[in-house]
């Protein structure tokens, strides 16, 4: 998968727990991105980054907070985790600025219980 | 919200059969994708289609685009086992690095 790496790839854990997925990538790419794919709703965008310590709001961000303090690895934290964010996360990566073919990870399944 | 519709969201074929799946969005876009996705897996990159071309091709895919009706479709020849998988337009409306919009997927099952 394009030198992407999610860890954990799987995860459960309880409400009101803090959570935090991890996404590595060997590529040098400049933009990361975090998606959300749930049944009925495809994916959704959470949040997104275009540089270290850049990073921007997506479609679907409430409950959720990224970092990225190196080019490499992009975090996504869920501060106080709630059963609405049991899905897959995936985190993507590209090249340019300009949306174009997109590189996934391999997705990371949460469970909120 | 979501941008990109695909239709059908099933869709059942013999294998050698062709499939065609199409997609609705609703705002200008800058370029359209398509997407491949295994299950369990993350999604694969297929092929992109920019605003202002009308057809393209890649192999056994066909891809058209056609703005005035905000609608795509994408065409897979000569169908095999290995293609079931499901697949997802995905539109860029803003030209920047903001990521793409999905719609929710086509299932395509190639039976043998």
């Amino acid at each position: 998968d394009a030198g992407i790496t999610q860890s954990p790839r799987h995860k459960v854990t309880e409400t009101g727990t803090p959570v935090t997925l991890r996404c590595h990538q060997t590529e040098n790419h400049r933009y990361m991105y975090w998606y959300r794919q749930d049944p009925g709703h495809g994916l959704r965008l959470i949040h997104y980054s275009y540089g270290v310590k850049d990073t921007d709001k997506g479609e679907v961000s409430d409950g959720y907070s990224v970092s990225r303090s190196k080019t490499e690895d992009f975090l996504l934290t869920l501060e106080s985790a709630t059963s609405s964010q049991t899905s897959v996360y995936f985190c993507a990566i590209s090249q340019t600025g300009t949306n174009e073919k997109l590189f996934f990870g391999s997705g990371t399944q949460l469970s909120v219980l | 919200s979501q941008q990109g519709e695909e239709d059908p969201q099933a869709l059942s074929i013999q294998e050698g059969e062709n499939a065609t799946m199409n997609c609705s969005y609703k705002t200008s876009i800058n370029n359209l994708q398509w997407y491949r996705q295994n299950s369990g897996r993350g999604l694969v990159h297929l092929i992109l289609i920019r605003s202002n071309e009308r057809e393209k091709h890649s192999g056994r895919l066909r891809v058209t685009l056609d703005t005035s009706k905000k609608s795509s479709s994408l065409l897979i020849t000569a169908s095999r086992a290995a293609d079931t998988a499901s697949y997802f337009c995905a539109t860029d409306e803003g030209g920047g690095a903001d990521g793409l919009t999905f719609g929710k997927g086509t299932h395509l099952i190639i039976q043998p």
